[in-house]
């Protein structure tokens, strides 16, 4: 099984609903994070959490919004999806302990907004 | 500004053929650097990383990558390249202390093809 997990893996939706977005990790980190990848541009942040009740804004975090439920779940969530939003999302974890600062990803959720 | 510079959007190679993809960047802390692959459909996954000691770094899948500060530069390497390693690569940069750590700025790509 995968260390971090995120669902839906694809998902359609149409301009105006709501979407949520979840990650759940098994490798006991205590930051997350939510990116966003569009062809050509990389990745760009949206949020991240360095604990349960750190919550933080990224380089893109307009239209969207994140909860960190519990460490190990951090949900992204479009409180009304427009087409522009079409993107690949991906959630990631890292560990504060010296050294380190290395991101371990998920294997991304596909939306698409019509 | 901080910023990660890949000039190449696209490479091909030949399969056997030696490989370097290009990274520049611009930070003002002291920098902790990163190569990323993604397969299609796939997440992302570290080949290798870079904060002190040898500037050149081992990888997984036979990659490396050389550090140079006078240049801002962290080149990704491969000898001789194999078909399965056509994917997107990409660089980053990350701060090595302070609180935000972690928060990696990716470099816009480059997606790697490999002829037969």
């Amino acid at each position: 099984d995968a260390d971090v997990t995120q669902t839906p893996r694809n998902r359609i939706t149409k301009t105006g609903k709501r979407i949520m977005l979840e990650c759940s990790q098994t490798k006991g980190h205590d930051r997350m994070y939510w990116y966003r990848q569009d062809p050509g541009l990389g990745l760009r942040l949206i949020y991240y959490s360095f604990d349960v009740k750190d919550i933080n804004k990224g380089e893109i975090s307009d239209g969207y919004s994140v909860s960190r439920q519990a460490q190990a779940k951090f949900s992204l969530s479009l409180e009304s999806a427009i087409p522009n939003q079409t993107a690949l999302y991906f959630c990631a974890t890292s560990v504060y302990r010296g050294n380190t600062g290395e991101l371990f990803f998920g294997e991304g959720s596909r939306l698409t907004v019509l | 500004a901080q910023s990660v510079t890949q000039p190449d959007i696209h490479i091909t190679v030949s399969e056997g053929a030696s490989l370097e993809l290009r990274c520049n960047y611009s930070y003002g802390a002291t920098p902790y650097l990163f190569w990323y692959v993604q397969s299609p459909g796939q997440g992302l996954q570290l080949l290798l990383k870079y904060f002190s000691g040898d500037t050149l770094v081992q990888g997984i899948k036979g990659f490396e990558a050389e550090f140079k500060r006078s240049q801002s530069s962290f080149n990704l390497r491969k000898p001789s390249v194999h078909w399965s390693d056509a994917a997107e690569y990409f660089c980053a940069v990350g701060a090595l202390y302070g609180g935000s750590q972690g928060n990696l700025i990716f470099g816009k790509g480059t997606k790697l093809s490999v002829k037969p």
